[in-house]
């Protein structure tokens, strides 16, 4: 199993729902990661766990809040969001957590597209 | 400052022809990698080639080639006999030892047209 798996695949979801993204992997990665991506723009990072700890958090709002029960399952839970929220999240994971070591690339899931509305 | 530019925002090109994307990186690190990613309608970012510091062979797969120059600190994907599933985003991206961090150009859309 080589991939990354993301549900659902589209939300909606009102300003005061709280709603969560689930992402799973089943090839032993030891990182795994949530990315933003507004349309037409690169991704960027939001969230980064390291053997099931979080490592980074890039300034995210409170809103967003991400849990790892687990090394194959990564949710981001949301809550209270604003249209400005809307986008698509993806879920990424990698082999390699050690960030001094050789960086052999992401494995990407599919995305949930998000509209707040 | 690291940087990674990726100046053609949009390219089209009938079914066939060859198409190179061109991407220039800006980094005072020795150590660092550089990646493509292929991003279709789909939506999921496809993990195309990685290239390190240290190895500035040029790649062929298949259809796909790349072209790594430290001189002139460019890192281009050549698509040749270009066909309509070539049609994404492609992204280039710049990883650092010491960083989960991709810093990533903002992209090129390739249409190719039937």
């Amino acid at each position: 199993d080589t991939e990354v798996t993301q549900t659902p695949k589209h939300l909606v979801m009102g300003m005061t729902n709280k709603k969560s993204l689930k992402c799973e992997q089943h090839m032993g990665h030891r990182a795994m990661y949530w990315y933003k991506q507004k349309a037409k723009k690169p991704p960027e990072l939001m969230f980064v766990y390291s053997y099931e700890k979080l490592s980074i958090n890039e300034s995210v709002p409170s809103r967003f809040s991400p849990e790892c029960p687990n090394s194959s399952l990564l949710n981001l839970h949301l809550h209270a969001l604003q249209p400005e929220d809307s986008a698509l999240y993806l879920c990424a994971s990698s082999q390699e957590s050690d960030t001094s070591r050789p960086h052999y690339g992401y494995t990407f899931g599919s995305g949930t597209r998000l509209t707040v509305v | 400052a690291q940087k990674v530019t990726q100046a053609q925002t949009e390219i089209s090109v009938v079914e066939k022809e060859d198409v190179t994307l061109d991407c220039v990186y800006e980094t005072r690190d020795t150590t660092y990698y550089l990646f493509w990613y292929k991003q279709p309608p789909s939506g999921e970012l496809v993990f195309l080639i990685r290239r390190n510091s240290f190895d500035e062979q040029n790649e062929i797969s298949g259809r796909y080639s790349w072209n790594f120059q430290k001189s002139t600190s460019s890192f281009n994907f050549t698509i040749t006999a270009s066909q309509v599933v070539d049609s994404a985003v492609y992204f280039c991206a710049l990883s650092l030892t010491g960083t989960y961090k991709y810093i990533f150009g903002t992209g090129t859309r390739l249409k190719v047209l039937a």
